[in-house]
C-alpha cells in the first residue's frame, strides 16, 4: 500500500494478557518510529528504529514493553502482561531517510491500534 | 517551560474567519518544525513543515519566531473542514523522533 499500515485496529484485552501490535511502514523507509497517544494528549515517543536496529528505546515505559523489527520492514510491538494505565492509542510512523537527516523529515503516520485493556 | 506548548482551545469561530494559533519550543537548537492535523479517531496527518522563517499553502501560514521561540499556524477563510486538533511537532535530537504539544482544537461552526 501507500501508506503505513497498521493491525489491529483495534485491540481488546484481559488485563493481564500479552499484545502484539502490527506496523508495516511506507516501502522504502528506513526510519520507524512508535508513539502511544492518551485521550487528549498529543502523541508521545515509545521507541526509534533505522532498518533493523533499534536505536533508541528510550520512551519505552517499562520493560514490559518490547519492539521488534528483524529485516528492517514491518515492526512489532509487544506488549506483556497488560495493565490498564496501557489503554492507549499505538500509532506507527516512518520517514524515508535514517537519523542525522531525518530530524528534518515528515514522518507519516499509520492509522493507529486502539488498545483497551479491561 | 515544557518542551512544546500549546494552547488546547478549543477555538469556535464562524466559517470565513481567520484564525490563529501558537506553539512555544523550548529547545533553542531546533531546525525544523511540523504542524500535523488528527481528525478525532484518526491518525495525524502532516499539513505543514517549517525550515526557514515559515511556510505557506493555499489558506494556511506557518511562521517561525526563533527570537521568541514559536511558530503559528494561520488559516484563513476557515471551511467547516477545518474542524479539527492541530498539532506541533518538533524534532528531538538527530534522529527526529517527536515531541507533540497535546494539540489545539478547532470548530468551524457555520
Amino acid at each position: 500500500g501507500a501508506g503505513v499500515s497498521q493491525s489491529p485496529r483495534y485491540k481488546v484485552a484481559k488485563r493481564g494478557q500479552d499484545v502484539a501490535l502490527r506496523c508495516d511502514p511506507i516501502s522504502g523507509h528506513v526510519s520507524l518510529f512508535w508513539y502511544q497517544q492518551a485521550l487528549g494528549q498529543g502523541p508521545e515517543f515509545l521507541t526509534y528504529f533505522q532498518n533493523e536496529a533499534q536505536l533508541d528505546k528510550s520512551g519505552l515505559p517499562s520493560d514490559r514493553f518490547f519492539a521488534e523489527r528483524p529485516e528492517g520492514s514491518v515492526s512489532t510491538l509487544k506488549i506483556q502482561r497488560t495493565q490498564q494505565e496501557d489503554s492507549a492509542v499505538y500509532l506507527c510512523a516512518s520517514s524515508l531517510v535514517g537519523q542525522a537527516l531525518s530530524s528534518n523529515q515528515p514522518q507519516h503516520f499509520g492509522d493507529g491500534t486502539r488498545l483497551s485493556i479491561l | 517551560r515544557k518542551e512544546v506548548e500549546q494552547d488546547p482551545g478549543p477555538f469556535n469561530v464562524p466559517e470565513g474567519a481567520t484564525v490563529a494559533f501558537n506553539c512555544t519550543y523550548s529547545n533553542s537548537a531546533s531546525q525544523s518544525f511540523f504542524w500535523y492535523r488528527q481528525d478525532c479517531r484518526k491518525e495525524p496527518k502532516l499539513l505543514m513543515s517549517v525550515y526557514s522563517s515559515g511556510n505557506e499553502d493555499g489558506r494556511f501560514t506557518a511562521q517561525l519566531n526563533r527570537a521568541s521561540q514559536y511558530i503559528s499556524l494561520l488559516i484563513r477563510d476557515s471551511k467547516l473542514s477545518d474542524s479539527a486538533t492541530y498539532l506541533c511537532a518538533v524534532p528531538r535530537g538527530s534522529q527526529g523522533n517527536l515531541i507533540f504539544g497535546k494539540g489545539t482544537k478547532l470548530s468551524v461552526k457555520p
